[in-house]
């Protein structure tokens, strides 16, 4: 079956460490997301990559990074500099490029939940 | 970006019909509407989307006003399993959403 899988489902790490989160996905979509998610509040974007080669910073992207070298794949780096790393992270794909370009159904992964301690 | 403003919460009893309210008062003219939900500690799962119409489809269905400055979700006939987070949301900014507990 076509859709996205996150790994790990849940990390732990100590503060001051690098982590990689995995995002990859057979949909054959274009764009693909990052998003942030905090105990009781909503999905906030932290990156976004509207085709390979390329992506931008969404509205909480400090202390994080990405990669987009192949259509499948699009890994998130949680950095050092991320200041309170701790939540549920989430990643999302759609056909559409672009967050503008009419009707852009997302289709989410299971999420990875990180820790650090 | 457009905001949404929802209820943060809201009962409804088993096999009637939930309606959750969404307002987006500062849309622009090619945004569509969306709506998502969310069980516990899952990846949000997409419900239905709109741009003027009124749409429908197997899960539920979608009115927009004619000004487009808000919108109502319905779940015709609300289950146990239907208690989650709904998300109402302009292209991909995710506000709060509302958190429907259907009851037995």
């Amino acid at each position: 079956d076509g859709g996205i899988t996150q790994s790990p489902k849940y990390l732990f790490r100590k503060e001051g460490q690098n982590v990689t989160l995995s995002c990859e996905q057979n949909l054959n979509h274009d764009a693909m997301y990052w998003y942030r998610q905090d105990p009781g509040q909503g999905l906030r974007l932290i990156y976004y990559s509207q085709i390979v080669n390329d992506f931008q910073k969404g509205d909480i992207a400090e202390g994080y990074s990405v990669s987009r070298e192949k259509k499948e794949s699009f890994p998130l780096t949680v950095t050092s500099a991320q200041k309170n790393p701790t939540a549920f992270y989430l990643c999302a794909s759609s056909v559409n490029r672009g967050l503008l370009s009419g009707a852009n159904v997302l289709t989410f992964g299971a999420g990875s939940r990180l820790t650090v301690l | 970006d457009a905001k949404t403003t929802q209820p943060p919460s809201m009962d409804c009893a088993e096999g009637r019909a939930a309606n959750l309210p969404c307002n987006h008062s500062t849309i622009s003219g090619n945004e569509y509407v969306y709506w998502y939900r969310q069980i516990h500690s899952q990846g949000p799962q997409y419900i239905i989307h709109g741009l003027k119409n009124n749409e429908t489809n197997e899960m539920a269905s979608l009115i927009i006003t004619e000004d487009r400055k808000s919108s109502t979700l319905i779940l015709p006939h609300a289950t146990l399993r239907d208690t989650a987070v709904y998300y109402c949301m302009p292209t991909a900014t995710f506000g709060s959403g509302t958190q429907l507990t259907v009851l037995p």
